[in-house]
């Protein structure tokens, strides 16, 4: 069952944060972020790992909480070069598999 | 530079073909994935494998079959090809859980 992601799709101006949450009906291994631009391959950004981990990658960074079964992805003074399209990906403990939430598609106007 | 090629950009076939999607790649990952990606229902896995000549079914293997005779390789096969198959397919590779790195993606129309 894929993991549910919200909001569906965003619109911010630069300089405005956003946070893009992933919720799954499953227990977590680890929770991987990826960001996809347009007529582009998904780009890793992240992985976050059971324990509750918090992660950062220039002006984005993430949280798990494993209790909840939940991640979420925070973008701060976003920039025109964060639009796109942004999955979650869980793993229920196969440590090979991922299984893709529906995306959220970000747009930042100038 | 660690790269993940497919053999087509864009691919047109017409219903009843035999097509053949290939993938491959040069980082020498155990684990290669095939998914499709369709609007609105983001990255759905169709099959993966984790060491040569070994594969798993994944969410939507319907339709669908797989091959992987090297650890560099990994193709997907349609074995008669109908328009519901009309799809983006990305295929993807990591080492143990590790990212994911994915190709470009073959756009492939069924007519």
């Amino acid at each position: 069952q894929q993991p549910v992601q919200s909001p569906q799709a965003v619109i911010l101006r630069e300089g405005e944060d956003a946070v893009i949450n992933c919720s799954s009906s499953k227990a977590l291994y680890s929770v991987h972020w990826y960001r996809q631009k347009h007529g582009e391959a998904p780009v890793f950004l992240m992985i976050l790992l059971k324990g509750g981990e918090q992660k950062g990658h220039e002006k984005i960074s993430a949280s798990f909480n494993e209790k909840k079964q939940q991640s979420s992805l925070y973008l701060t003074a976003s920039q025109l070069s964060y639009s796109g399209t942004y999955f979650c990906g869980t793993d229920s403990g196969s440590a090979r598999q991922l299984t893709f939430g529906s995306g959220t598609q970000l747009t930042v106007l100038p | 530079d660690v790269k993940v090629t497919q053999s087509s950009r864009y691919l047109v076939k017409r219903t009843g073909e035999k097509v053949f999607l290939e993938c491959v790649q040069d980082m020498d990952h155990e684990n290669m994935f095939w998914y499709r990606q369709d609007p609105g229902l983001g990255l759905r896995l169709i099959y993966f494998s984790y060491d040569v000549k070994m594969k798993e079914k994944g969410d939507i293997p319907e339709g669908y079959s797989v091959s992987r005779e090297k650890k560099e390789r990994f193709s997907l096969i349609l074995e008669s090809a109908s328009t519901n198959q009309t799809s983006m397919y990305l295929c993807a590779s990591s080492l143990g859980g590790q990212e994911q790195f994915f190709g470009p993606g073959t756009r492939l129309t069924v007519l």
